[in-house]
């Protein structure tokens, strides 16, 4: 079946520190891809997402490229803030439901 | 905004008790879905409903039961509740047609 698979954390990172989270996926078609954030003591946001191949998704200084030939989705950012601290979840959507990976705890220090 | 509520952040129960968590979204989304989150497991698919009454288990089940009466509210039942059960349980709902789901706040429950 379809699945998720992205770097195990957690991630400690400086102020101003370059972040990449890598992620790749199984599937069997052309499955929509997600980036949700999960701050301390709150549910799920969505982050960014990409429909097809070569798509890049953009949000808040964070970047992913759709990459079909690689298979992957691997979050980036140039320079994160102590308030990027989070829980990062890569997920893919064939139809309505969302496989997720296991999540990647991201801190970033002053 | 879409608004996702659960009825409560915190819930302690004891082992055997019948459990209901409660999920209520403000959008008129078709799609409602209950997960639950464990660390290094990610989240998983207890169970969907895409339209009130009707309801599909997701990949794990076993031990849940869900309601749709009302098309705003998603109800998940823990028949008898077991300590392998404590988790964070996270409630979303999504538009036919479109994959973005939006996600609840949560509710942590221990089963002692």
């Amino acid at each position: 079946g379809d699945s998720v698979t992205q770097m195990e954390g957690p991630v400690t990172l400086s102020e101003e520190a370059f972040l990449t989270i890598n992620c790749t996926y199984t599937a069997t078609g052309y499955p929509s891809l997600f980036w949700y954030v999960q701050y301390p003591g709150e549910g799920l946001q969505l982050l960014l997402k990409a429909t097809k191949a070569d798509d890049k998704g953009s949000n808040k200084g964070f970047e992913a490229t759709y990459r079909k030939e690689t298979t992957s989705f691997h979050l980036e950012k140039g320079s994160v803030q102590v308030s990027d601290s989070a829980v990062y979840f890569c997920a893919l959507s064939p139809d309505y439901k969302l496989s997720f990976g296991a999540g990647t705890t991201v801190t970033v220090r002053a | 905004d879409v608004k996702v509520t659960q009825s409560s952040r915190y819930l302690v129960k004891r082992t055997g008790e019948k459990v209901f968590l409660e999920c209520v979204q403000d959008m008129d989304h078709e799609n409602m879905f209950w997960y639950r989150q464990d660390p290094g497991l990610g989240l998983r698919l207890i169970y969907f409903s895409y339209d009130v009454k009707m309801k599909e288990k997701g990949d794990i089940p076993e031990g849940y039961s869900v309601s749709r009466e009302k098309k705003e509210r998603f109800s998940l039942i823990l028949e008898s509740a077991s300590t392998n059960q404590t988790s964070m349980y996270l409630c979303a709902s999504s538009l036919t047609g479109r994959f973005e789901q939006y996600f609840g706040p949560g509710t942590r429950l221990t089963v002692t």
